[in-house]
């Protein structure tokens, strides 16, 4: 079946370091979805990515979906003690309707002041 | 808007006892799903319904059983818990193409 991939597993930074994380897919997906958890939260959904290549930006968060459509990245520029969360992908195949996403195992992020 | 409501918030149960979650959504969402999150393993999809009366199974459905008699809401029943259960449940509701709303999630322990 389906699996999504997320790399790394935790990070640490300074703030106003940057940070990326890696989502990489064993199937080709219709669209990627990516949300932010907050200790003791629930996801929050941030960007949807649905085109080969696409990119997105929101502040200093920039978002890329891979030109085969099999993996994504999250890169935050100058990172903020608020940016503290897990981040998670989640896709959605080709063959199981864009109804079904299949999270990533997520990427921690620590802030240092 | 109350978005979508999980209860109860916590829960504990010992092995073999059963209980139902109850999420309800005020959306009008069309489909709602069912996830568990154990630490480092992420969110894993338990069912899912894409409509009133309709219910599908995810990537971890054994134990488990769902329903959606109503649109607003989509029940998960555990027949007879298992220590292995204990876990965060979260709710989600979406529309076509369209983000997941989640709920605040649900602690279930299983002694």
């Amino acid at each position: 079946g389906q699996q999504v991939m997320q790399i790394p597993q935790y990070q640490h930074v300074q703030e106003g370091e940057d940070f990326t994380t890696y989502c990489n897919s064993s199937t080709t997906l219709s669209n990627i979805q990516w949300y932010k958890q907050r200790p003791g939260g629930h996801p929050v959904f941030l960007i949807q990515l649905v085109k080969s290549g696409e990119v997105k930006k929101q502040k200093r968060l920039t978002f890329q979906f891979g030109e085969a459509k099999k993996n994504s990245s999250l890169h935050i520029t100058a990172t903020q003690t608020t940016d503290v969360g897990t981040y998670f992908c989640a896709g959605t195949g080709t063959t199981s309707g864009t109804y079904k996403y299949i999270f990533g195992t997520g990427t921690r992020l620590k802030v240092l002041a | 808007n109350a978005g979508v409501t999980q209860t109860p918030k916590f829960r504990v149960l010992k092995t073999g006892q059963s209980m139902t979650l109850l999420c309800a959504q005020d959306m009008n969402h069309e489909y709602m799903y069912w996830y568990r999150q154990d630490p480092g393993m992420g969110l894993r999809l338990i069912h899912y319904s894409v409509g009133e009366g309709t219910t599908a199974k995810g990537e971890v459905p054994d134990g488990y059983n769902v329903s959606r008699l109503k649109k607003q809401n989509f029940l998960l029943g555990l027949e007879s818990a298992a220590p292995s259960q204990t876990s965060v449940y979260f709710c989600a509701s979406k529309e076509y193409n369209q983000p997941q709303h989640f709920g605040d999630g649900t602690r279930l322990s299983i002694l």
